[in-house]
């Protein structure tokens, strides 16, 4: 069964960078697209942005050059980094895998606050 | 593309049908996936391509509609039910969710 597992700190300073790693097991990052996705109660469930296992993304314009994904097959983990954080960006993290664009496996979520 | 769910919110009893409604700002063919939320947990993958229902889903669920409306109906509302649902377009990147309906005990 694939399990998906995120982690980072929770708490994040106004202008700093937010750095996630979503650890995989129970299956290979191979030949996958994996995601980021984040809800918040003003803004809902946003998708920020998908990689394949090969490295290539796609981001969500409305985040802009702010963020960056990439993933380590080794590890079975890839990661997400948002910089220039504000309070808006305060939300719960998932991470999750795409199949054929539906996010059928997600991890269990990931508060985080930017506050100072 | 704006995804827009009706209503926000509903109470219902257990055994009730319920149908819950998306609309896309413009035609996804039947690019739709329907999800599932219980507090303090992650979203559930329920139905997808419009009307394909993931595996160990109930057999309650069931989706339907192409280009800009769609459904997701529950024949007989069950305790597990009550949640929020969520669509999702994945038409064109970005994909994107609906607002999300709260389904909840009457």
């Amino acid at each position: 069964q694939v399990q998906l597992q995120e982690s980072g700190p929770g708490l994040v300073k106004p202008s700093e960078t937010l750095s996630l790693t979503c650890t995989v097991s129970g299956g290979s990052i191979s030949n996958f697209y994996w995601s980021w996705i984040r809800q918040s109660p003003g803004r809902g469930l946003e998708w920020i942005g998908s990689i394949y296992y090969s490295g290539d993304t796609n981001y969500n314009p409305s985040l802009g050059s702010r963020v960056t994904m990439s993933v380590e097959t080794s590890k079975n983990q890839f990661s997400l980094n948002l910089r220039s954080v504000t309070a808006a960006d305060t939300a719960v993290y998932y991470c999750a895998r795409s199949d054929s664009g539906s996010s059928g496996y997600w991890g269990q979520g990931a508060p985080v606050t930017v506050s100072s | 593309i704006q995804m827009t769910q009706s209503p926000s919110s509903l109470s219902a009893s257990v055994g009730d049908r319920v149908t819950i409604t998306c609309r896309a700002s413009q035609t996804i063919s039947t690019h739709l996936n329907w999800f599932q939320q219980k507090p303090g947990k992650a979203p559930k993958l329920l139905i997808y391509s419009a009307s394909s229902l993931q595996a160990g889903v109930p057999s309650r669920f069931s989706g339907g509609g192409s280009g800009t409306y769609f459904t997701l109906t529950i024949s007989s509302l069950q305790p597990e039910d009550f949640a929020t649902y969520f669509c999702q377009q994945i038409y064109s990147s970005p994909p994107t969710f609906g607002q999300g309906t709260k389904v909840e005990i009457k």
